[in-house]
């Protein structure tokens, strides 16, 4: 099965400009979820879909970050404006649903610079 | 929310040995404790994962233990070999949404 695509791999930006991540999960894999990955720690939740809904967006930074999943596919995430404690690697993963029998499926991720 | 501690944050073994990785969580009602590995520039994997009805789970040279009353699991590998060099990621989580908080990593050094 194909994994999970994101797009772009990498993007340098300065600070206060905006930058947006696309990710297209495994095909039929209902749940989404955006990680934070800065240098040297663990991935952060930022926000999890089920289907098209919002499950969690508590870690999510709202006055800067948006993401959506309108058709409950492929999913986008914003950031406006970047601050250089943004940079880190964007992690996209999908899994069939949210019980613990439906493992997380990584993408490889976009690494974010900002100057 | 759920706060999960993994030690040590380094670790070099020499080829052939074991390596042990420990976690500890805060949530006593977490039930799912998985482990990812990450190679350098590369996605995180699933390697192997655990339930709290579970205290103990073997894949080939891989192993996990689990300790509900001290809250603490941990990832054994005997026979290391150079490919298991990488990032290891603990991680714990519970029901309904099996949110994951994962632990800072454990970045395993094989020296041949």
């Amino acid at each position: 099965e194909a994994g999970v695509a994101q797009s772009p791999r990498y993007k340098i930006i300065e600070k206060r400009q905006s930058v947006a991540f696309w990710c297209n999960p495994i095909s039929g894999h209902a749940t989404l979820y955006w990680y934070q990955q800065i240098l040297g720690q663990g991935p952060k939740l930022l926000i999890q879909f089920q289907n098209n809904g919002v499950v969690d967006d508590s870690q999510l930074p709202k006055d800067r970050f948006s993401a959506e999943r309108l058709k409950g596919v492929d999913s986008t995430l914003k950031i406006q404006p970047a601050k250089l404690e943004d940079s880190a690697v964007y992690l996209c993963a999908s899994s069939l649903s949210q019980g613990a029998d439906s493992p997380l499926h990584f993408g490889n991720g976009t690494r974010l610079t900002v100057t | 929310g759920e706060n999960v501690e993994q030690h040590p944050s380094t670790l070099s073994v020499q080829e052939g040995d074991s390596a042990v990785i420990k976690c500890t969580y805060s949530d006593s009602a977490s039930n799912y404790f998985p482990w990812y590995k990450q190679e350098l520039g590369k996605r995180p994997q699933l390697i192997i994962d655990i339930r709290s009805n579970v205290g103990e789970k073997k894949d080939q040279r891989i192993a996990v233990t689990l300790n509900k009353t001290a809250k603490h699991f941990s990832l054994h590998i005997t026979e290391t070999q150079p490919e298991d060099s990488a990032v290891y990621f603990c991680a714990a989580s519970k029901g309904p949404d099996y949110k994951l908080s994962f632990g800072a990593g454990t970045t395993v050094t094989v020296r041949a």
